[in-house]
């Protein structure tokens, strides 16, 4: 069983609309993650987030942590692309905890 | 600079074989990570080393799975007498300090048992 659950599990959508991918838990976070990794690679970090409301943007890219820092999501708008890829969240459970969990992924798809 | 490198690549091996896949971190990082992704999952955390510390290895599924870390650098994951349910991408990543804020990985080693 996942401590993340990633939705939708797999995206495919035309260039220029926008998408949003879903990040839930039933346990509490200190911080949570957004990678994303393209095929032969790895994951690469794209924003972390630390306090619950938190709201992020990285160009096109908008994070939000939940109030309860259980959930999470990314949005993208304007899809390119080159935002096709394998989409991961993940997260510190407590304040010294050290090892990462990962949601399954979410594989978007932007066509042309 | 130089990111986290690891090989082979690809490895293909026969069932009942022994394989050891290398992972060399990013030059003064003192965590390193490996995980293994499996197809449709996420990472699962298999071991932690930091420092000079004994490793976490709450993750290694078995007792088939060993890892070493030598000089406080380069770290090879053994798998022995593989099982074809072994086969996956095997990550490695490495971070400047315990629970920093990014872990960089590697390109991953993708294993297949046959």
């Amino acid at each position: 069983t996942q401590l993340l659950e990633q939705s939708p599990q797999f995206l495919s959508i035309q260039e220029g609309e926008n998408l949003t991918v879903y990040c839930n838990s039933s346990s509490v976070f200190s911080s949570l993650q957004w990678y994303r990794q393209e095929p032969g690679e790895g994951p690469v970090l794209l924003v972390t987030v630390v306090t619950g409301g938190e709201v992020k943007k990285l160009k096109r890219l908008t994070f939000q942590f939940g109030d309860a820092r259980k959930d999470s999501s990314l949005h993208i708008t304007a899809a390119q692309p080159g935002d096709t890829g394998l989409y991961l969240c993940a997260g510190y459970r407590g304040s010294n905890d050290y090892k990462l969990s990962f949601g399954a992924g979410t594989t978007v798809t932007v066509r042309a | 600079g130089a990111g986290v490198s690891q090989s082979p690549s690809n490895k293909v091996t026969e069932k009942g074989k022994d394989v050891e896949l290398r992972c060399d971190p990013i030059s003064g990082h003192t965590a390193l990570y490996w995980y293994r992704q499996s197809l449709g999952q996420g990472l699962e955390f298999l071991i932690y080393f930091q420092g000079n510390s004994a490793p976490d290895k709450s993750g290694l599924p078995s007792d088939r799975f060993s890892a070493e870390r030598t000089g406080g650098s380069v770290s090879t994951l053994t798998i022995q007498r593989t099982q074809q349910e072994d086969s996956a991408v095997y990550l490695c990543a490495s971070s400047l300090v315990r629970r920093a804020d990014e872990q960089f990985f590697g390109p991953g080693t993708r294993l297949t048992v046959l």
